[in-house]
């Protein structure tokens, strides 16, 4: 079964420190992954795409890895600023049929000043 | 970068009447667009995939004559909730893709903003 689960479910840090949030996967064949930030009552925002390939993709403060042996994905937030209070989605893209975006149930991240 | 629009942002309807959600893809051709549920602190869920000029494709469970989907055109997809009951609200998100149908996966999804549906 294609599955993708994140962890924390959630997270409290100080403003200014570092996290870094998990995200595993069953989805096969892989095609890509992504890592998505959705503020409260706001749609989703891409952050990050990775392919079978890529091993590590930064977007400014945010650092995504992928290790496609292991099925295992991380985002890595630097220096957390109160704005990156928010939701941050996995979705893994793939599947029997190649056709399947599956969304990870997110991970509640609050940044206390 | 892509834009995409919905329309109205909040809603409240009562019991029993309909309601019409639009998706706006604003600087881009869609074929391919997508609504999504989230009810609070979840996940979005995957209602249904609406193509361009042929019917959705329904999730699992998702009743289709309770979630009318039209993609009339390239820029527009329109969900309607019909006989709405309060079991219904919640938020819901559309996502566009600027690519031809059968590989929409390997795209990025441009989310709408969403709506908030409540029913009294």
């Amino acid at each position: 079964k294609n599955q993708v689960e994140q962890s924390p479910q959630s997270l409290i840090i100080l403003e200014g420190k570092n996290c870094t949030l998990q995200c595993n996967y069953t989805v096969s064949p892989f095609s890509n992954l992504r890592w998505y930030k959705q503020d409260t009552g706001r749609g989703p925002v891409s952050l990050t795409i990775m392919t079978f390939s890529e091993n590590t993709k930064s977007n400014g403060r945010y650092t995504a890895t992928l290790d496609a042996d292991t099925k295992q994905s991380s985002l890595h937030i630097t220096a957390s600023q109160l704005s990156d209070s928010a939701s941050y989605i996995c979705v893994v893209s793939g599947g029997s049929s190649a056709s399947k975006i599956i969304f990870g149930s997110g991970t509640r991240l609050s940044i206390r000043p | 970068g892509a834009v995409v629009s919905q329309h109205p942002s909040r809603v409240i309807c009562k019991s029993g009447t309909s309601v019409k959600i639009e998706c706006r893809s604003l600087d881009f051709q869609a074929t391919t667009m997508f609504w999504y549920r989230q009810f609070p602190k979840k996940s979005l869920m995957l209602m249904a995939t609406s193509n361009e000029g042929s019917k959705a494709t329904y999730e699992q469970g998702v009743e289709k004559d309770k979630f009318l989907i039209n993609h009339a055109s390239l820029t527009l997809s329109t969900l309607t909730v019909t006989s709405a009951h309060p079991e219904d609200s919640s938020f819901y998100i559309c996502s566009a893709i600027p690519a031809e149908p059968g590989n929409f996966f390997l795209y990025e999804q441009y989310f709408g903003p969403g709506t908030r549906l409540t029913v009294t």
